[in-house]
């Protein structure tokens, strides 16, 4: 069945660029159906999307985030990927990548990673 | 601050109905489908309702949503155990160009 899996840096410096990538597995990134996104959850609070990609390329973000966030997909790796730049403390949290419909409902989700955030 | 207001807290003794409700807006519940997620502590969220009322595969059917207005609520009946979870609501809102938003959250304590 299908899997996702996050994978990147468990820890960043202030000021710099968090980068994580999704690799979708048992199925394809390219399918019609579905977009592709990413949700973040800081330690003790609740769930923040950041942002989804289709696999055209096309994309849309979270206001409070979009000045800073930027995701991808490469569809011959069956990856998406995300970079959220000028980080803060205020970005420590589990980041997860999920896989939704045009109902934005999200049914299958990555485990998630934590990121950190310090110098 | 959640666009989404849920309460932060709920409980209940096993086999009670239990239920959460989702506040929201004309931009987001009021005009949207609601979806609804259960976190169990440490693991990633599950889908648990989509489109207001709708079971995904393999949830059991103790798990009921529905949608009034601008505000959705989660039943739960016949309380287990193993519904001790974490809560969200969550919606597409139209403002700003359109996004996702979550509800802040609500804790299941089971008593």
């Amino acid at each position: 069945q299908l899997q996702l899996q996050e994978s990147g840096p468990g820890l960043v410096k202030p000021s710099e660029t968090l980068s994580l990538t999704c690799t979708v597995s048992g199925g394809s990134i390219s399918s019609s159906s579905y977009y592709w996104g990413w949700i973040r959850q800081p330690p003790g609070k609740g769930l923040e999307w950041i942002g989804s990609i289709y696999y055209s390329g096309s994309t849309y973000y979270n206001p409070s985030l979009k000045s800073r966030v930027t995701i991808s997909v490469d569809t011959s790796k069956n990856q998406f990927s995300l970079k959220l730049s000028s980080v803060t403390a205020a970005d420590t949290a589990v980041y997860y990548c999920a896989r939704h419909d045009h109902s934005n409902a999200f049914d299958i989700w990555g485990q998630g990673t934590m990121v950190t955030v310090s110098s | 601050q959640s666009v989404l207001t849920q309460p932060p807290s709920a409980s209940g003794t096993p086999g009670q109905r239990v239920t959460i409700s989702c506040s929201g807006s004309s931009s987001n519940i009021g005009s949207n489908t609601v979806n609804w997620y259960q976190q169990l502590p440490g693991t990633a969220p599950k889908l648990l309702i989509y489109s207001n009322n709708q079971r995904p595969s393999g949830v059991p059917d103790r798990f009921s949503g529905s949608k009034s207005g601008t505000s959705a609520s989660l039943a739960i009946s016949g309380l287990q155990s193993e519904d001790e979870a974490d809560y969200y609501c969550a919606a597409w809102d139209d403002s700003l160009n359109g996004h996702v938003v979550f509800g802040g959250g609500t804790k299941l304590t089971v008593l």
